[in-house]
């Protein structure tokens, strides 16, 4: 079974500018988030979408930061303009359903360096 | 709001003994599930072991078993025979039950170093 595929690996960008990630879940899953990962910290929640439509997006920075997963498959995450502060790795993963003890399948992030 | 925490940035281990992790977490909730997560330099996030709440009986996958303290909010993680494989960072993570989301809330991790 393919994995959570993610695209691309590394990313270095000045800051204002603009850059997006994609993501590819794995078959039949249902449910896809994305997660900002801060050197040194844990990941943090920035979407998770259910299908289509969007589940939560409290903590993501809305003035910059979009995503959208058009017809519940790939999803893509867009950054403009980028800040120093949104150096970080971008995780995205995927599960059946957003719920439970169901496991999320996380693919290997991009690596995002903002100078 | 929930929150994990992590207190041991760093541990280390020689092959072959045991090591513990820690977490505690806090919440009002009484359904809930824990998870441990390990996160290799390729920066893939793979499931190590789950716990049910509700469940008394702690986990155990292999040379991975957890101590589950409900009531004092711990959840460790014990790795036995501890291998070079294992060395990585290590996320202590929570997920209501009650949200509609399925949300990971993650503790700053443990980096476990294995020595030869």
């Amino acid at each position: 079974e393919a994995g959570v595929a993610q695209s691309p690996r590394y990313k270095i960008i000045e800051k204002r500018q603009s850059v997006a990630f994609w993501c590819n879940p794995i078959s039949g899953h249902a449910t896809l988030y994305w997660y900002q990962q801060i050197l040194g910290q844990g990941p943090k929640l920035l979407i998770q979408f259910q299908n289509n439509g969007v589940v939560d997006d409290s903590q993501l920075p809305k003035d910059r930061f979009s995503a959208e997963r058009l017809k519940g498959v790939d999803s893509t995450l867009k950054i403009q303009p980028a800040k120093l502060e949104d150096s970080a790795v971008y995780l995205c993963a995927s599960s059946l359903v957003g719920a439970g003890g169901t496991e999320a399948f996380f693919g290997q992030g991009t690596r995002l360096t903002v100078v | 709001a929930q929150t994990v925490t992590q207190s041991q940035p760093e541990m280390s281990v020689q092959e072959a003994e045991t090591v513990t992790l820690s977490c505690t977490y806090d919440t009002s909730e009484s359904d809930y599930y824990l998870f441990w997560y390990k996160q290799p330099p390729s920066r893939q996030m793979i499931l190590v072991i789950r716990q049910e709440a509700y469940k008394q009986q702690n986990a155990t996958e292999n040379r991975f078993s957890v101590n589950f303290q409900k009531a004092a909010k711990s959840f460790s993680l014990k790795i036995s025979d501890s291998q070079l494989g294992d060395a990585a960072m290590y996320f202590c993570a929570y997920r209501s039950v009650s949200s509609n989301t399925g949300k990971l809330i993650f503790g700053q991790g443990t980096t476990l170093q294995v020595k030869p």
